[in-house]
């Protein structure tokens, strides 16, 4: 089993202001890394596939980087607001998607 | 965008009968779906990967026999929990690959929370 780590757990935002959070996985073998993110009733959204060390992926106020080479990535939300609350995942690559368990991001108004 | 439809959004059965959880891809064609199990406050565990037309790929420790997988055609895999027992609790959920392996992002459906009284 493969250890794919997020933290924090969760975090609670003011609405304006800039937050960001960790996944880690294995840096040995690596083909990707996937980020998702998931409101609740709804499904997961794909946010970002990102391959290569380095990586600087951005959507809108949402961002991540990765580092292949120690085994992280972090994804960043810049000037949070309330339709940012979700929980984040990441996945790392190889046959299957291994997840983390999710940071629950909540944006105060 | 792909959209994968999932049904029942959430079911109530009792113990012993046994649930059947849908999962079509609405606007591709999916030959390979996944079907993953989350815990509360786990991360989602791949249960197994199904192939159209062809056996279920199980991950260990799940019971094939307990949880039987049919992907009968291109837009349709099914999940059945036989006979279920309380501890079958959980949220299913499913997801298919729109192509280009690994690489590209997943498209998910909306899960099924399962609860066996």
């Amino acid at each position: 089993i493969l250890n794919v780590e997020q933290s924090p757990q969760s975090l609670h935002v003011q609405e304006g202001d800039s937050t960001n959070f960790t996944c880690s996985f294995p840096s040995s073998n690596f083909y990707a890394l996937h980020w998702y993110r998931w409101e609740t009733a709804k499904s997961p959204e794909a946010l970002f596939v990102m391959t290569l060390n380095g990586d600087e992926k951005k959507k809108g106020r949402i961002s991540a980087t990765l580092n292949t080479k120690e085994g992280y990535s972090y994804l960043y939300i810049k000037g949070s607001q309330p339709e940012d609350s979700a929980t984040y995942l990441c996945a790392f690559v190889d046959y299957k998607l291994s997840f983390g368990a999710g940071t629950t991001v909540t944006v105060r108004a | 965008g792909a959209v994968v439809s999932q049904h029942p959004s959430r079911v109530i059965c009792k113990s012993g009968t046994s649930v059947k959880i849908e999962c079509r891809s609405l606007d591709f064609q999916a030959t390979t779906m996944f079907w993953y199990r989350q815990f509360p406050k786990q991360s989602l565990m791949l249960m197994a990967t199904s192939n159209e037309g062809s056996k279920a790929t199980y991950e260990q420790g799940v019971e094939k026999d307990k949880f039987l997988i049919n992907h009968a055609s291109l837009t349709l895999s099914t999940l059945t929990v036989t006979s279920a027992h309380p501890e079958d609790s959980s949220f299913y959920i499913c997801s298919a690959s729109l192509g280009g392996g690994s690489g590209y992002g997943y498209t998910f459906g909306s899960g099924t929370r399962l609860t066996v009284v």
